[in-house]
């Protein structure tokens, strides 16, 4: 079935900094993508989607690439503030049918002042 | 807004003891999931449940079961905890299955 990692685990910026999260996956009829932040305390908040007809969508300071030739998912935040501290999750369909989102295993970014 | 709404958001048992989890959504989807969170922060399907039918269930122990009364309500009940049950339980409900909306979770402590 589908495998999708994650990396890197943790990453620490300095505020107005980029920070670039990845996530490979392994089936290539995978079709939807998309991009989940987790505050602490709080479930996850779905911030951006992209099915795998974009290769780049961009939305308030956020920009997914999507690479179907090496499947490889990135979310890339521009000018990072300490309100983006959080806990980061790619997310992909199942391609099964059965439409199951598999996670990626989360990545905790912390942007420090 | 918050649109799905998880009660206890804490909940501290001992072993062997029954628990159970509210769990509703406003948002009039039709289907609804319970994910178990561990410590390092590891995403885990249990149940999927649409129109009153479980769709979905991974490798759960029989101790864990959903219960709906209605598409609007998925609960979990936990009829005797274990340790390794300590988690954070995250209820979701969607109206398609490639966007999921989440409550803010119950964070269970087994002691």
């Amino acid at each position: 079935g589908e495998q999708v990692e994650q990396r890197p685990p943790h990453l620490s910026v300095r505020e107005g900094d980029s920070a670039i999260i990845i996530c490979t996956y392994t089936d290539s009829a995978t079709a939807y993508f998309s991009w989940y932040k987790q505050e602490a305390g709080a479930g996850l908040q779905l911030l951006m989607s992209v099915l795998s007809n974009v290769d780049r969508k961009e939305e308030q300071g956020l920009t997914v690439l999507l690479n179907k030739k090496d499947k490889r998912l990135s979310l890339n935040l521009t000018a990072a503030h300490p309100g983006d501290s959080a806990v980061y999750f790619c997310a992909v369909s199942a391609s099964s049918g059965s439409w199951q989102l598999i996670f990626g295993s989360g990545t905790q970014l912390t942007v420090m002042p | 807004e918050t649109a799905v709404f998880q009660t206890p958001n804490y909940h501290v048992t001992q072993v062997g003891n029954e628990v159970s989890f509210n769990c509703k959504q406003t948002l009039g989807h039709d289907t609804m999931y319970w994910y178990k969170q561990d410590s390092k922060k590891l995403l885990k399907i249990m149940f999927s449940y649409n129109n009153k039918q479980l769709i979905v269930n991974e490798t759960v122990p029989r101790r864990f079961s959903p219960q709906s009364s209605d598409k609007a309500h998925l609960n979990l009940r936990i009829k005797s905890v274990e340790p390794e049950d300590s988690a954070v339980y995250l209820c979701a409900s969607s109206s398609r299955a490639e966007t999921l909306y989440f409550g803010s979770g119950t964070r269970l402590t087994v002691l």
